[in-house]
């Protein structure tokens, strides 16, 4: 079946601008996760979601970072007023059941902010 | 906190030889799965290989198996038969079975095989 899809590719945007970055999972995965990684780093977590629970927003470095998950499916993580900082690739995975499940990878989505 | 050290950036290797990258990581609990995995160019992460803490046994998977020491918090990658497709950056990455959902990962070692 179909991976994980991210979209879009790649971004470039103007300082200040609100971007919105696109995940589905793979079907009938419970669990979505996003991560970040800066360039020469390893992945940064951000956000967890698992079925119908609270997501575990504990790596979100700033309030202008949110991310929602519709219909226990697609997700959408926004940056709002971006900065130079955000500019990363922002990797989504997706897992068949949180805690034993092991995480499948999108192709990510590079962010650049000028 | 939980931590993943990768203690070799980059490492090279000739083609069909074996080379093994390290990893040591930090976690208070028993029960656990470690994981290797891919990032070639394309960006993609690719799960490698997958090691449940309660498994004594090394995980194998073709050319790819790793050397598990527990006790040591050690988790080392072995590629034998290496191949010019196998170049790539590869992560460690810790999941404790009874925390936290993430994934913690090292920094990556960036692997080049010659030919």
């Amino acid at each position: 079946g179909a991976g994980v899809s991210q979209s879009p590719s790649n971004k470039v945007t103007e300082k200040g601008k609100d971007v919105e970055l696109r995940c589905d999972p793979i079907s009938g995965h419970t669990a979505l996760y996003w991560y970040r990684q800066s360039l020469g780093q390893g992945l940064e977590f951000l956000i967890y979601f698992q079925g119908n629970s609270a997501p575990d927003k504990s790596g979100l470095p700033s309030d202008r970072f949110s991310a929602e998950r519709t219909g226990g499916s697609v997700s959408t993580l926004t940056i709002q007023r971006t900065q130079q900082e955000d500019s990363a690739v922002y990797l989504c995975a997706s897992s068949l059941e949180s805690r034993v499940g092991t995480q499948y990878f999108g192709p990510g989505t590079r962010l650049l902010v000028l | 906190a939980q931590t993943v050290t990768q203690s070799q950036p980059e490492m090279s290797v000739q083609e069909a030889e074996t080379v093994t990258l390290s990893c040591t990581y930090d976690t208070s609990e028993n029960n656990y799965y470690l994981f290797w995995y891919k990032q070639p160019p394309s960006r993609q992460m690719i799960l490698v290989i997958r090691q449940e803490a309660y498994k004594q046994q090394n995980a194998t998977e073709n050319r790819f198996s790793v050397n598990f020491q527990k006790a040591a918090k050690s988790f080392s990658l072995k590629i034998s038969d290496s191949q010019l497709g196998d170049t790539a950056m590869y992560f460690c990455a810790h999941h404790d079975q009874g925390g936290s959902e993430k994934l913690v990962f090292g920094k990556g070692t960036k692997l080049t095989v010659n030919p």
